[in-house]
């Protein structure tokens, strides 16, 4: 089972500033097959990246995804207000899915 | 896009068995290369996959369960009814959290869930 460590727990940042979320694999993912999340408080997650690097319908490009080995790294250029939400990566393998355990943004 | 929409109890006992509902809308759930599937995630805590029911030609109804639940989760598909439903027996108060029933639509070459319902609480309490 591959397991999903993402950094930091937690990130404060103040609006326009650039943030950074990571989510290390303990094994290779095949297939670029790691998705990220957005979850906004009481909502359902929502599909931002797919395939480690491609935006999902409607998300705004302030919203990047990329790779480098079992390393995923999820960007937000210019942060907004409405960032604030906790981001979740995720993938599928062989035993099915599994899910980091977020990274929670918050807006100062 | 489709919609999703969970219904069922909010409140089960322990030892007894959790079944939820889930109803599609927006489109046929037999129709394409899709995985329906169940999510759940305690207050304050992350999500964890509890399982998915694949429809896809003749492999349509293969089901896929996390490990860790395998013992205890059936997955089931009516499409007569456009949903797809789960049980969970002997459920415990650790069972208790939010479970979600989201699509992961597979035949785009691509593993992820792009539909959500808006998920539903059910509480383990006697």
């Amino acid at each position: 089972e591959i397991v999903l460590t993402q950094s930091p727990g937690t990130l404060s940042l103040s609006p326009g500033e650039r943030a950074t979320l990571s989510c290390r694999a303990s094994q290779s993912v095949i297939n670029n097959y790691l998705d990220w999340y957005q979850q906004k408080p009481g909502q359902a997650p929502r599909l931002l990246i797919y395939g480690a690097s491609n935006r999902a319908t409607g998300v705004p490009d302030r919203f990047s995804g990329s790779r480098s080995g079992t390393d995923f790294t999820l960007t937000i250029s210019r942060l907004e207000p409405e960032d604030l939400a906790v981001y979740y990566c995720q993938q599928y393998g062989s035993s099915g899915y599994s899910f980091g355990q977020g990274t929670k943004l918050e807006i100062k | 896009q489709v919609q999703l929409q969970e219904s069922g109890p909010g409140l089960v006992k322990p030892s007894q068995t959790l079944s939820l509902a889930c109803t599609v809308s927006g489109g046929s759930i037999s129709s394409g290369h899709n995985y329906w599937c169940w999510i759940r995630q305690p207050a304050g805590k992350g999500l964890e996959w509890i399982g998915c029911i694949l429809t896809r030609g003749s492999t349509s109804g293969s089901t896929y369960y996390n490990p860790s639940l395998t013992s205890r989760v059936t997955i089931s598909l009516d499409a007569s009814e456009n949903q797809f439903s789960l049980r969970l027996t002997s459920v415990t108060a650790a069972d208790t959290a939010v479970y979600y029933c989201a699509r992961d639509p597979g035949g785009n070459g691509y593993s992820n869930f792009d539909s959500w319902g808006q998920g539903t609480l059910v509480t383990v309490s006697s």
